[in-house]
């Protein structure tokens, strides 16, 4: 049973603030993970993927990948209430085009 | 260029009833999905094509569930006799390099 945890919060963070977000999966040989943003009534919206060990920066963010712990998480600096969704970890066994499983979310609050 | 669509948009049914739901995915992306979304639920796979390979069939919930995908672009899900517990979120995803799936807008489907 392949899963992908995360806690479902509500986080909430003041604005400016570094928000950290985490996610741990089951199986071992997952190759890729991967990042959504989804605010209410929305559909999930891609904003970072990482394939390798350590970090990865992409402007306010910073997904983190530690393989032999299992664990990615998403880092946001500089939070902003614009921020304010539900962030999804997903991760994929292969490199290549199959589905990915996806943790049920976790609800981010960034207060001005 | 344009993303993935999907429609209808919403729609509504009565139990019993059969329903077709659309995805045009982005031009020249391979693969596409379907995940349906129930209320403050993750996401959950049904079906995975591939090029011409044979589909990932292996999260449709029940034999009512079937899904097509024609000249490997225009995709359609078909739910027969509709349920109440069918009501969800169903969100069409595609991608081409295994770099995570770009989602439509989803379709709103309320089963009365």
């Amino acid at each position: 049973q392949k899963e992908v945890e995360q806690n479902s919060g509500p986080l909430s963070v003041p604005e400016g603030a570094i928000a950290s977000l985490n996610c741990t999966y089951s199986d071992r040989g997952s190759q890729s993970f991967f990042w959504y943003r989804q605010y209410s009534g929305k559909s999930p919206e891609l904003i970072m993927f990482i394939y390798s060990n350590g970090d990865k920066e992409d402007g306010r963010f910073t997904a983190q990948l530690n393989k032999a712990s299992q664990y990615v998480s998403l880092l946001i600096r500089d939070s902003q209430p614009s921020d304010s969704a539900t962030y999804l970890c997903a991760v994929n066994l292969n490199s290549g085009n199959t589905p990915l499983v996806f943790g049920k979310g976790t609800r981010l609050s960034v207060i001005a | 260029g344009a993303g993935v669509s999907q429609s209808p948009s919403n729609k509504v049914t009565e139990k019993g009833k059969d329903v077709e739901l659309r995805c045009d995915p982005i031009s020249g992306h391979t693969a596409l999905y379907w995940y349906r979304q129930s209320l403050g639920q993750g996401l959950e796979f049904l079906i995975y094509f591939q090029g011409n390979s044979a589909p990932d069939k292996s999260g449709l919930p029940s034999d009512r569930f079937s899904a097509e995908r024609t000249g490997g672009s225009v995709s359609t899900l078909t739910i027969q006799r509709t349920q109440q517990e069918d009501s969800a979120v169903y969100l069409c995803a595609s991608s081409q390099d295994g770099g995570g799936g770009y989602f439509g807008p989803g379709t709103r489907l309320t089963v009365l």
